[in-house]
């Protein structure tokens, strides 16, 4: 069964630093991968996907993450984070086989805050 | 954001009531879902649909039905709710299961 591993439940930094947040996934077959963010008391809403081609994805609000197949990584960063950032951020993989009904795996999330 | 509603989005009931949660959307998505969320277990799928009519189960699908009557509208309900249910529950919507996900507001549920 596939299975996604955010590997820190709560990291803490202040304004300015920069951000990696781990996320591995057991599948090794073609998949497609997503990066999740949920403000306080808000829902979850995209923040950048990976189907294919350049492995290094960009996406709103200054956000990359990086597509290592050999790795199973998809590791999210930003160089410079701000008080804003501070939210709950979802890593996501699914097959990325077209037809028919492909579960959704999430991780269990890494709490984010960030001091001014 | 994508058009999806969420009713109501908070509600207080008692345990063994029956409770109906409803998800709008007007993105013509084929595929919805409804999660629940809950403190150190991340997002969870409880049911989801392929289409009008077609529902399947997700990981922790007991306790509870759907419906999905019109592409727009999925319909959750707890039969006889208890206070394990409490929680807040998501739904999303997809042009396809291997596409992201777009998620309505939540709704707060209270099982007392």
């Amino acid at each position: 069964a596939q299975s996604v591993s955010q590997h820190n439940h709560h990291v803490i930094l202040s304004e300015a630093a920069s951000l990696e947040l781990g996320c591995n996934y057991s599948y090794g077959g073609t998949v497609n991968l997503f990066w999740y963010v949920q403000y306080p008391g808000q829902h979850l809403q995209l923040l950048l996907k990976y189907f294919s081609g350049d492995p290094l994805v960009k996406g709103i609000k200054g956000f990359e993450a990086e597509f290592i197949k050999s790795k199973f990584s998809f590791n999210l960063r930003k160089p410079s984070v701000q008080w804003s950032d501070t939210a709950e951020y979802f890593c996501a993989v699914t097959l990325g086989i077209s037809g028919g009904y492909q579960k959704v795996t999430f991780g269990t999330g890494t709490k984010l805050q960030v001091i001014p | 954001d994508a058009g999806i509603t969420q009713s109501p989005r908070h509600k207080v009931t008692e345990t063994g009531t029956p409770v109906t949660l409803r998800c709008h959307q007007t993105e013509n998505h084929r595929y919805m879902y409804w999660y629940r969320q809950d403190p150190g277990h991340g997002l969870r799928l409880i049911h989801y649909s392929y289409g009008v009519k077609d529902t399947d189960k997700g990981e922790v699908s007991d306790g509870y039905s759907v419906s999905r009557s019109k592409t727009e509208d999925f319909l959750l309900t707890l039969e006889s709710a208890t206070s394990s249910q409490t929680s807040v529950y998501f739904c999303a919507i997809s042009e396809s299961s291997t596409y992201e996900q777009y998620f309505g507001p939540g709704t707060r549920l209270t099982v007392t």
